[in-house]
Order: C-alpha cells, then structure tokens, then sequence
C-alpha cells in the first residue's frame, strides 16, 4: 500500500525548532518529488515547499523562505522539514504530498496525487 | 505568483442536484489546473488534474473543465459522500491553492 505518515509535530515555543518527518512506504521514494503542504486552523490549503527526487532542487513559499529547510534521505525513504524561528503564524496541520509528474506533448503537468494524514503544529507561549 | 481565485466561497446543496464550483487564475495557466477534495480532518484527496482529466478511482460524476483563467468543476448528481470542501490548485508553476469552496447540505 501507498502510503505517507507524518511526525514530529507538537506545541513548541515562538522562535523555537520543530523537524518534521515524513516516512513513505509502498512505492520508490527516490523516483518522486515531494511537497510540505500546511494548514491553518479553520484555514485553507497553503504550500509550503517542494522537493526533487534526489534533493538537488528545492523552493519555499515566501512566508518561510529563510526559516524552513526541506530535505529528504532516500536510503531511508523518509522526506524532512526542519522549521526554525518559528511563529504563531506557522500553527498548522503540515501535510506532505507526492507529486506525480508526465509530459504530454512538451508540457510539463503535476500533482499531488498521495498525502500523508498530516502532524500537528502548534507554535504558542 | 499566480493567484487562484474560488467561487462560490460556500454552496448549500440537496443530494441529486447538480453542483457547480468555479476557480479563476490571475493569468493564464493553460491546462495546469488540479482539484481536490477534503473533509474534515481529513488528508486532501485528488479528484481531477490537468483540468479534465479523472483521477483514478474518483466517480465520473465529478468533471472538470476549462483553460487560460476559468475553470470549472462539476458534480453531476451530489451524493452525500461528497459534502466536503474542495480546492483548485495551479500547477504552472509553483503551487497555488484557491481559498476553498466548502458544499454544505441544504
């Protein structure tokens, strides 16, 4: 079975650290890219970041660009966020997504097409 | 960055009626549109991508369409199973999500 399990959530400090751990299991972790996708209490769906498949390439949504590191271990199959300086803003369920990409045509599609069930962040004094 | 605009922003519907839920771009995307679907604590799921294309497994009574800035996705027959809050999301470039459309049962 294809699947995504997140870790590593909890309640931290405004201005502390969390790593988040996303381990996959069911398919070949090193032949995808991977997304953090977050959201807010109540909120909607935000991206956070995205990786490619051996970790050479990554970007970041302005909002944590500077402060959240994405990585991955494929000998491990696992997918990390490291999340520093953290703010009250970042409170959120963070979900991560394999991303399933294809060209047709030239043209590069993509989506997200397994998510993790999401870990808890919750960043308060 | 592009920006996903939904509407309605919520619907109240009945089971058998046939919804309609827009999703506008700040510029053309082309095709590059996926949709999904969320219930409550729940994981997003993938309905449809590159704007008309069904997800495996997900009921042909989802459909979507569209390309440049308009797209669109229809539930033909609303069964009870699919209240539930859906989102577009670009792929274009880096990712968007338009802020929710969330169908309620009227």
């Amino acid at each position: 079975e294809v699947q995504l399990v997140e870790s590593g959530g909890g309640l931290v400090q405004p201005g502390g650290s969390l790593r988040l751990s996303c381990a996959a299991s069911g398919f070949t972790f090193s032949s995808y890219w991977m997304h953090w996708v977050r959201q807010a209490p109540g909120k909607g769906l935000v991206w956070v970041s995205r990786i490619n498949s051996d970790g050479s390439s990554t970007s970041y949504a302005d909002s944590v660009k500077g402060r959240f590191t994405i990585s991955r271990d494929n000998a491990k199959n696992t997918l990390y966020l490291q999340m520093n300086s953290l703010r009250a803003e970042d409170t959120a369920v963070y979900y991560c997504a394999r991303e399933f990409h294809y060209y047709d045509s030239s043209y590069y599609y993509y989506y997200m097409d397994v998510w993790g069930k999401g870990t808890t962040v919750t960043v308060s004094s | 960055d592009i920006q996903m605009t939904q509407s309605p922003s919520s619907l109240s519907a009945s089971v058998g009626d046939r919804v309609t839920i827009t999703c506008r771009a700040s510029q053309s995307i082309s095709s590059y549109l996926n949709w999904y679907q969320q219930k409550p604590g729940k994981a997003p799921k993938l309905l449809i991508y590159a704007a008309s294309s069904l997800q495996s497994g997900v009921p042909s009574r989802f459909s979507g369409s569209g390309s440049g800035t308009d797209f669109t996705l229809t539930i033909s027959s609303l069964q009870p199973e699919d209240f539930a809050t859906y989102y577009c999301q670009q792929s274009y470039s880096t990712p968007h999500f338009g802020q929710g459309t969330r169908l309620e049962i009227k």
